[in-house]
């Protein structure tokens, strides 16, 4: 079967950084996705990784590797802004999104 | 990156009533489409998959008799929940794949209040 894990929750500080982990096993990959979700609110695009290696965007950064089945989400000088769930997605060989069931990030001051 | 419009962000009904739920693509062609549902502290569920022109795909256990789905233009889905029941009421989201890339972008969501 296909199966996306990551943690449940997390709690940082203001200010640090924080790795959120995603491993996975699909039927084929085409692209792995990070997805940011306020309460309330739909769910952001934060980042796509397709081939092995860091992408940096601003204060956030995505990992992967292929081989590993493994990805993860850095975000760095924690904002109290960024507490929210994190969603990590692969799109498997149909192109269909496997969706994990989200990290809640919870920032202390 | 590309904007999909969804509307209405919030509709409260009484049980028994039909809603209509409409999904736009802005500035892209999108023909295919998908229709998410969210309960309180619960993961993404996707319910179906619409597809332009052609009949919509329904995840197991998703009745498509109560969610009727309508792909008519490479920028609009609509959702449309039939009869509607309190234990319809949940967060409703559809989403639209980048061509290019793949990438799914999300309508802002609507929230279905069934009393």
């Amino acid at each position: 079967g296909q199966n996306i894990d990551q943690p449940t929750e997390m709690t940082a500080t203001e200010g640090a950084i924080v790795q959120i982990n995603c491993t996975y096993q699909t039927s084929g990959f085409n692209g792995l996705f990070w997805y940011q979700q306020h309460a309330g609110e739909a769910p952001t695009f934060l980042s796509y990784n397709v081939l092995d290696g860091l992408e940096e965007k601003g204060r956030f950064s995505s990992f992967l590797s292929r081989s590993k089945g493994y990805s993860y989400l850095l975000l760095k000088e924690l904002q109290m802004k960024d507490s929210a769930s994190y969603l990590c997605a692969v799109s498997d060989s149909n192109y269909q999104l496997i969706w994990g069931a989200g990290t809640k990030l919870i920032i202390k001051p | 990156g590309a904007v999909v419009s969804q509307h209405p962000s919030w509709v409260i009904c009484k049980s028994g009533t039909s809603v209509k739920i409409e999904c736009r693509s802005l500035d892209f062609q999108a023909t295919t489409m998908f229709w998410y549902r969210q309960f309180p502290k619960q993961s993404l569920m996707l319910m179906a998959t619409s597809n332009e022109g052609s009949k919509a795909t329904y995840e197991q256990g998703v009745e498509k008799d109560k969610f009727l789905i309508n792909h008519a233009s490479l920028t609009l889905s609509t959702l449309t929940v039939t009869s509607a029941h309190p234990e319809d009421s949940s967060f409703y989201i559809c989403s639209a794949p980048d061509r290019d890339v793949n990438i799914q972008y999300f309508g802002a969501g609507t929230r279905l209040s069934v009393l």
